[in-house]
């Protein structure tokens, strides 16, 4: 069955620069879907961050667009995430999942990783 | 972009109850495409409902959705105890897809 497994980049420091990776297994990163992005900060709702789709076409939230690249490696069944000028209002439980919208498709997230806490403090 | 406001924030029901819980959009929703999520503590979103009212691979027909253009409704029929949870809505007809600020059922 398709399963996503996120890095654990664990604790930043203001200003840094998070780097995750989605690991997908069970499906083809180049198969029909966007693959995304969603972050919840603790004790709060979720928001989302973007989705890319397996030739590179990218959509970004408007609010953190300046501060993020997302990517993809077709080779390792990966997509990666990097944001950079942490601050705290970046912490959060960052999950990746397969779905999104896009020109390409248009789809919910159905399948999602089990989430990983980037804790961003000085 | 897409202004999703659930309502209420919190339900108190008890098992064997009906649950209503509403969505309201800013702007109509491309092609209804409006889902619903399920999430417990600890625990990743998952997904419930799918284009309105489509139930996604697995779930049970204690649940459905309802609605249109800026109206949605997740029902739960019959409350079971795994079904208190948080529930969120999002619009994925249109970029960015939004979610919700979500429904807290409790008991």
């Amino acid at each position: 069955q398709v399963q996503l497994q996120e890095s654990s980049p664990g604790l930043l420091r203001p200003s840094e620069t998070l780097s995750l990776t989605c690991t997908v297994s069970g499906y083809s990163v180049t198969t029909g879907f966007f693959w995304g992005w969603i972050r919840q900060p603790p004790g709060k709702g979720l928001e989302w961050i973007g989705n890319i789709y397996h030739n590179g076409d990218a959509y970004y939230n408007a609010s953190i667009r300046s501060r993020l690249t997302m990517s993809i490696d077709t080779s390792k069944n990966q997509f990666s995430l990097k944001l950079t000028s942490l601050t705290a209002a970046d912490t959060a439980v960052y999950y990746c999942a397969r779905g999104g919208v896009g020109v390409a498709a248009v789809d919910p997230f159905d399948y999602w990783g089990q989430g990983t806490l980037v804790s961003v403090s000085s | 972009e897409i202004v999703l406001t659930q309502s209420p924030g919190t339900l108190s029901l008890s098992p064997g109850e009906r649950a209503t819980l509403s969505c309201r959009a800013s702007q109509t929703v491309n092609t209804n495409y409006l889902a619903w999520y399920q999430q417990k503590t600890g625990q990743a979103p998952r997904l419930l409902i799918y284009a309105a009212s489509n139930r996604a691979t697995g779930i049970p027909d204690r649940f459905s959705g309802s609605g249109s253009e800026t109206d949605f409704t997740l029902t739960i029929s019959r409350l079971e105890p795994e079904d208190f949870a948080v529930y969120f809505c999002q619009q994925y007809g249109s970029s960015p897809g939004t979610f919700g600020g979500g429904t807290k059922v409790e008991i």
